[in-house]
């Protein structure tokens, strides 16, 4: 099956940093998603994104479908944005998403 | 806004009992889903639902059942609760692709 490997595990950074993770996934897929698991457990969506570039505020997204890896850029961080960052793919077989081991993000103030 | 709601945040059982956990959806989506998730191992999926009283076995099934009597409903269903069902319980609804996840029930099987 495809596997889906998230990079780094973990990311400490300053308050007003910048950082990118990346996702990286073995075979074509039909769709992609990004979440941020908060401190209470659910997971909120961030983006839905097949190819191209999205934004979102102080986040952004690149997905190249042809390479087979998606970024997540967060720009001037916030301590809000700590927790657990994953990406999950969408497999050609349906609409099972399979999930990355996510990257757990510490901003301190 | 789509909008996914779990019966309880958390949820003590003992060993044996029947658990019942519910999730329920107001976007009139046509799949449903549930996931574990546990430290070291991710989320995984338990079962889905294309439709309702359809049910689709996901990759970890044993010791669960599923039910979907109405579309916004998709009740999980712990038939005799074990320890190692201990877990964060995550369900999630689609219509087309992007899911959407509800808050997560902590269950704990003492």
């Amino acid at each position: 099956g495809i596997q889906v490997e998230q990079s780094p595990p973990d990311l400490i950074l300053q308050e007003g940093a910048n950082s990118t993770l990346r996702c990286n996934f073995s075979d074509s897929v039909n769709n992609l998603q990004w979440f941020h698991q908060n401190p209470w457990g659910q997971l909120i969506n961030l983006f839905y994104i097949p190819s191209g570039t999205k934004q979102n505020g102080r986040l952004s997204a690149t997905t190249v479908a042809t390479e087979r890896y998606s970024l997540l850029y967060i720009s001037s961080s916030q301590t809000t944005d700590s927790g657990v960052y994953f990406c999950a793919v969408y497999n050609n077989q349906g609409g099972k998403l399979i999930f990355g081991q996510g990257t757990e993000l510490s901003v301190k103030p | 806004d789509v909008k996914v709601t779990q019966s309880s945040r958390y949820l003590v059982k003992r060993t044996g009992e029947k658990v019942f956990l519910e999730c329920v959806q107001d976007m009139d989506h046509e799949n449903m889903f549930w996931y574990r998730q546990d430290p070291g191992l991710g989320l995984r999926l338990i079962y889905f639902s294309y439709d309702v009283k359809m049910k689709e076995k996901g990759d970890i099934p044993e010791g669960y059942s599923v039910s979907r009597e109405k579309k916004e409903r998709f009740s999980l269903i712990l038939e005799s609760a074990s320890t190692n069902q201990t877990s964060m319980y995550l369900c999630a609804s689609s219509k087309w692709g992007e899911q959407y996840f509800g808050p997560g029930t902590r269950l704990t099987v003492t």
